[in-house]
């Protein structure tokens, strides 16, 4: 079965780095788009970052731009997500999803918990 | 700009109907959506792709008692049978340019 399973999350400090990770199993990974969604306490879902089969595509919200790089390794069916010059707002649960056709999410993590603070 | 509407919440006895609705803006009454369901403390779940004739592509392993349809710039979500485990928040999302995917903030839905 479909299994995407999200690490690397945790407390950092604003200015600080980050890199999370998403580990796929279960189909052809190289075969999907994948993305990062974060979804800040209380607020909607956030679409962050889009990363092509090939990884030689990528896209990403205005809010992360040129803080946050995408990347993946189709080798070890993994997505990443660095994050550098995090802020306060910043703060979020951070979830990796598949994507056939760049029209919706059909599978997504867990999510793994980013908190900001000083 | 696409922006998607949802209401706050929505509430049904145990075994009734609730239908949800997402509104699209102005000027982009035709999108297609999707619908993802938010149990407590789990990642969203894909549940159905909807589109602006109201035909639906359901995920996999959505029971039948979830159900898609369109109306103008409106999309609707009807969970049938109600079971308690649908307590949770329901959110329409879409996809364009630029912002790649735009979520609506999200209906809770309560089983009473």
């Amino acid at each position: 079965q479909v299994q995407l399973v999200e690490s690397g999350g945790g407390l950092v400090r604003p200015g600080g780095s980050l890199r999370l990770s998403c580990a796929a199993s279960g189909f052809t990974f190289s075969d999907y788009y994948m993305s990062w969604i974060r979804q800040a306490p209380g607020k909607r879902l956030e679409w962050v970052s889009y990363i092509s089969r090939s990884g030689s595509s990528v896209y990403y919200a205005d809010s992360v731009k040129g803080r946050f790089t995408i990347s993946r390794d189709n080798a070890r069916t993994s997505l990443y997500l660095q994050m550098n010059s995090l802020r306060v707002e910043d703060t979020a649960v951070y979830y990796c999803a598949r994507d056939e056709d760049l029209s919706s999410p059909d599978y997504w993590g867990q999510g793994t918990l980013v908190t900001v603070s000083s | 700009q696409l922006v998607l509407t949802q209401s706050p919440s929505a509430s049904a006895s145990l075994g009734a109907s609730v239908k949800l609705t997402c509104t699209l803006s102005s000027g982009h009454s035709t999108y297609a959506i999707a619908w993802h369901q938010q149990q407590p403390e789990k990642g969203p779940r894909y549940l159905m792709r909807v589109k602006s004739d109201g035909s639906h592509i359901k995920g996999d392993g959505i029971p039948d008692r979830f159900s898609g349809s369109s109306s103008g710039a409106e999309r609707y979500l009807t969970i049938s049978s109600l079971q308690s485990e649908d307590e949770a928040d329901y959110y329409c999302q879409t996809w364009g340019t630029g912002a790649h995917w735009v979520f609506g903030g999200g209906t809770k839905v309560t089983v009473l």
